[in-house]
């Protein structure tokens, strides 16, 4: 079946610091790929997503490429601000029936 | 403005006791679905759906119920809820355009004792 493997955390990073959040995927087909962050007590929102290979989403300052040599689709962002500490969820949909797959989250503490 | 709600935020409640979480989204999606988010786990899926009277069960169906009359709608029932139901619960909808990305409810967390 589909799987989606995030890196552990949490991420601490200082203000102004480089992000990287890595993400691997396993999925039949041609997956569209996303990334959602979750701030605390809220529910998930979209941040960027790609649909084909080479694609590159982006959003808010983050990017991702879709990889698919690889099976990756790491999350950056040049600056980490403090507004950005957040829990961050790797995705894949694909098959007949759509089904969504999530990450199991990557928690991301930013210290001014 | 374009939303997921879902109600109640909070809810505390005894084993046993029947309780439904609300969901309604004003997007016209068609497909509708509900996540149970525990600590290690992520979100796992409960039960989706891809249009009215159309219901599947996700990954951890086990304990839950849900109904589509309507396309806005889509409830959760726990008809006997146990302690392992405690959780924090959302709902998500999007087109049946699996390009396009989930638009969650703000979540409902659920204290089974």
């Amino acid at each position: 079946g589909n799987s989606v493997t995030q890196m552990e955390g949490p991420v601490t990073l200082s203000e102004e610091a480089f992000l990287t959040i890595n993400c691997t995927y396993t999925a039949t087909g041609y997956p569209s790929l996303f990334w959602y962050v979750q701030y605390p007590g809220e529910g998930l929102q979209l941040l960027l997503k790609a649909t084909k290979a080479d694609d590159k989403g982006s959003n808010k300052g983050f990017e991702a490429t879709y990889r698919k040599e690889t099976t990756s689709f790491h999350l950056e962002k040049g600056s980490v601000q403090v507004s950005d500490s957040a829990v961050y969820f790797c995705a894949l949909s694909s098959g007949g029936y759509q089904k969504v797959t999530f990450g199991t989250g990557t928690k991301l503490q930013v210290i001014p | 403005e374009a939303q997921v709600t879902q109600n109640p935020r909070y809810l505390i409640t005894v084993t046993g006791k029947k309780l439904t979480v609300t969901c309604s989204q004003n997007m016209n999606h068609e497909y509708m679905s509900w996540y149970r988010q525990d600590p290690g786990l992520g979100l796992r899926q409960i039960y989706y759906s891809m249009n009215v009277e159309v219901t599947d069960k996700g990954d951890v169906p086990e304990g839950y119920k849900v109904s589509r009359k309507e396309k806005r709608n889509f409830p959760l029932i726990l008809e006997s809820p146990s302690p392992n139901q405690t959780s924090l619960y959302f709902c998500a909808s999007r087109s049946n355009d699996r390009t396009y990305g989930y638009t969650f409810g703000s979540g409902t967390r659920l204290t089974v004792v």
